[in-house]
């Protein structure tokens, strides 16, 4: 079975700095995505960033990127010039390649602050 | 902000119960996805609608159950709700019911809690 492990409970930072959160997962699969999702205050489950596993380019949005080593089973998430809307729960999730396109595992998630 | 809405907001029943909890996808999604997310948890995947079937389910007891109409709302029923049971439940929609570029949009969710 798939898991996600984010060992960070919590992490802050301050605004105008960059912040990096950590994500392991655990599969015996070769094709899969893997995302981050921020979760506001008001719950909603946003997403951030996509990756598929098969692109060995890093995936990019704005000031989000990641650090995607498959070898390692590691996909962090990178936030540069932090700001305040930047606090929330973050959540990485795993999804199979060709599996139901909802079925996302997700890890326990990171609360970030941002301070100004 | 998404074009999913989930309804009721709150609720609070006692253990036992039935519950029904509402989510109105966005339009022209015709997938819908339910998760619990448990207090201090990431969110797990209870089971997926598309085209108002059954496409996918995780680990979750017979008593959850769920529909999806012709206009591709759907709702999530539990039965004899348990004290565990308390948590953010929430939908997603999509289009397309298999892997695709389509990415899922959340709801706000429902709060649950039982007493």
């Amino acid at each position: 079975a798939q898991t996600v492990t984010q060992s960070q409970p919590e992490m802050s930072v301050q605004e105008a700095e960059t912040v990096t959160l950590s994500c392991t997962y655990d599969t015996s699969e070769n094709n899969y995505y893997l995302f981050w999702y921020k979760q506001p205050p008001s719950r909603q489950m946003i997403l951030v960033i996509r990756q598929e596993a098969y692109k060995q380019q890093n995936a990019t949005e704005n000031r989000f990127s990641v650090n995607f080593q498959k070898a390692a089973k590691s996909f962090s998430l990178k936030i540069s010039d932090s700001q305040l809307g930047d606090t929330a729960m973050y959540f990485c999730a795993f999804m199979n390649y060709g599996g139901s396109q909802g079925n996302l595992i997700f890890g326990k998630g990171t609360k970030l602050s941002v301070k100004p | 902000e998404t074009g999913v809405t989930q309804s009721p907001t709150h609720l609070i029943k006692t253990r036992g119960q039935q519950v029904t909890l509402r989510c109105s996808s966005q339009s022209g999604h015709n997938t819908v996805s339910w998760y619990q997310q448990a207090l201090g948890q990431g969110p797990q995947f209870i089971f997926q609608y598309y085209r108002e079937e059954e496409n996918g389910r995780g680990n979750f007891p017979p008593r959850f159950s769920g529909l999806q109409f012709p206009n591709y709302s759907s709702e999530l029923n539990v039965n004899a709700l348990e004290l565990d049971d308390s948590a953010l439940y929430l939908c997603a929609s999509s289009l397309g019911g298999r892997i695709t570029n389509e990415k899922l949009f959340f709801g706000s969710g429902t709060q649950l809690s039982v007493l």
